[in-house]
């Protein structure tokens, strides 16, 4: 099955520097890549995605890119704002699966 | 993105009682759900995929009987904990993609926070 490694576990920034998050995946039958934040005691939020299709994408402050033959893929939030602290899980889908699989989460926390 | 509406958000029961949470979507079709658990400080891990108008798959290790999962229709899945123990207290939460509405994105409710006393 899909194993998703996701790393760091914790990461602490200061406001307006950038902050990255990178995971690993195991199958290479993998095509979709969502990232998600979750606030303490809510459902995760989807906040960006990219498909195997494509090396990258950006929505604003966030960016995912995807690098297919390491089997990684990271995501990139420039200009980081207090707001954005929260929990970040990355998560792939296998081809012949349509539930997702996620990473161990990162806890983000900017400072202000 | 689409809406999916989750409730309870929090629930005390007794153990030995049942509880039912609902998992609705409200501007589309989910033709689709998902079920997931999250302890504290973890990540969330898949118990259940339930497809409209059928049974529901249940992943290796959860307790079909335990967690009772229904999909009648396109907008609505419920979860019944049954005979809940304190070892049940967990966040549950839903999730829902459907096509074309969401283009095979998943979208999350809001989660329930069960405690089992």
């Amino acid at each position: 099955g899909e194993n998703v490694e996701q790393h760091p576990s914790t990461l602490s920034v200061q406001e307006g520097d950038s902050a990255v998050i990178k995971c690993t995946y195991s199958d290479s039958a993998s095509n979709y890549f969502p990232w998600y934040k979750q606030e303490l005691g809510k459902g995760p939020q989807l906040i960006i995605d990219i498909r195997s299709n494509v090396g990258e994408k950006k929505d604003q402050r966030i960016a995912v890119t995807l690098n297919k033959t390491a089997k990684h893929f990271s995501l990139h939030i420039t200009e980081t704002q207090p707001e954005d602290s929260a929990v970040y899980f990355c998560a792939a889908r296998w081809a012949g699966r349509r539930a997702l699989t996620f990473g161990s989460g990162t806890r983000l926390q900017v400072q202000p | 993105g689409a809406v999916v509406s989750q409730h309870p958000s929090r629930v005390i029961c007794k153990s030995g009682t049942s509880v039912k949470i609902e998992c609705r979507s409200l501007d589309f079709q989910a033709t689709t759900m998902f079920w997931y658990r999250q302890f504290p400080k973890q990540s969330l891990m898949l118990m259940a995929t339930s497809n409209e108008g059928s049974k529901a798959t249940y992943e290796q290790g959860v307790e079909k009987d335990k967690f009772l999962i229904n999909h009648a229709s396109l907008t609505l899945s419920t979860l019944t904990v049954t005979s809940a123990h304190p070892e049940d207290s967990s966040f549950y939460i839903c999730s829902a993609s459907g096509q074309p509405a969401t283009n095979e994105k998943l979208f999350f409710g809001s989660g329930t926070q069960l405690s089992v006393l």
